[in-house]
């Protein structure tokens, strides 16, 4: 079971606008932790996508961002895109495992 | 461009060992923290093991701790995890992956991955 909860699946029409939700604890999130999000596209490695809460790497486009408010966290996606198909991953530290902890993981659908 | 390799990867019986390595290029290596993170078969993501860049601070997961064990070669650039009491529960892609020049708890650069699966 992950300390941070995110929801198995989601799924949007192309152009519209998805939502992803990271719920973690005063551990966590709570405890002022910054979030980080990856997207891991089929038989590749994850790559980052938001880091500290809202910022974007260099190049990535401004359709994804991030934001972040007492235990939980989010990550946007407007103007879905066929190739936003994908599994994202929050992540986070845990001040009482001493370590890093990931969300279960969303599979996006673009239907 | 910033590039980590991993290799070691393969087939171990349970009880056995395993040393993967992760070749690191484009970047200055010895200015930053280096992880190792897991991916079973199917299965989301795990963190395994972090360590910093002058090798200071090392972070287990408890899941492997008193088992594996992180290392690197500044000289070489390159990280290294030592893989003993393998478990089938191990099976896995590791990926190597670049931390931060300072405190922090995230990767922005990854590898492709290397596979080990243990056979009980």
């Amino acid at each position: 079971q992950s300390l941070l909860t995110q929801p198995p699946s989601v799924s949007g029409a192309p152009g519209q606008r998805v939502t992803i939700s990271c719920t973690g604890s005063s551990s966590n999130i709570g405890a002022g932790y910054d979030v980080h999000w990856y997207q891991q596209l089929p038989g590749t490695a994850p790559k980052l996508l938001i880091y500290g809460n809202t910022n974007r790497p260099s190049g990535l486009p401004d359709r994804f961002s991030g934001s972040k408010s007492d235990t939980s966290a989010s990550l946007a996606i407007t103007g879905l895109q066929a190739e936003d198909e994908a599994d994202y991953y929050c992540q986070s530290y845990d001040r009482s495992l001493s370590g890093w902890v990931f969300g279960g993981g969303t599979k996006l659908t673009v239907l | 461009d910033v590039q980590v390799v991993e290799s070691g990867g393969g087939l171990v019986k349970a009880g056995g060992s395993l040393r993967l390595s992760c070749a690191a290029s484009g970047f200055t290596f010895s200015s930053y923290s280096m992880n190792w993170v897991r991916q079973a078969p199917g299965k989301g993501l795990e963190w395994v093991s972090s360590m910093s860049s002058g090798s200071r601070y090392i972070y287990y997961a408890d899941s492997v701790k008193g088992r594996f064990s992180i290392s690197r070669d500044n000289a070489k650039n390159s990280l290294y995890l030592q893989m003993n009491s393998l478990r089938a529960e191990d099976t896995a892609v590791y990926y190597c992956a670049r931390g931060c020049r300072g405190d922090c708890y995230m990767s922005d650069y990854w590898g492709q991955g290397t596979l080990v699966t243990v056979s009980s």
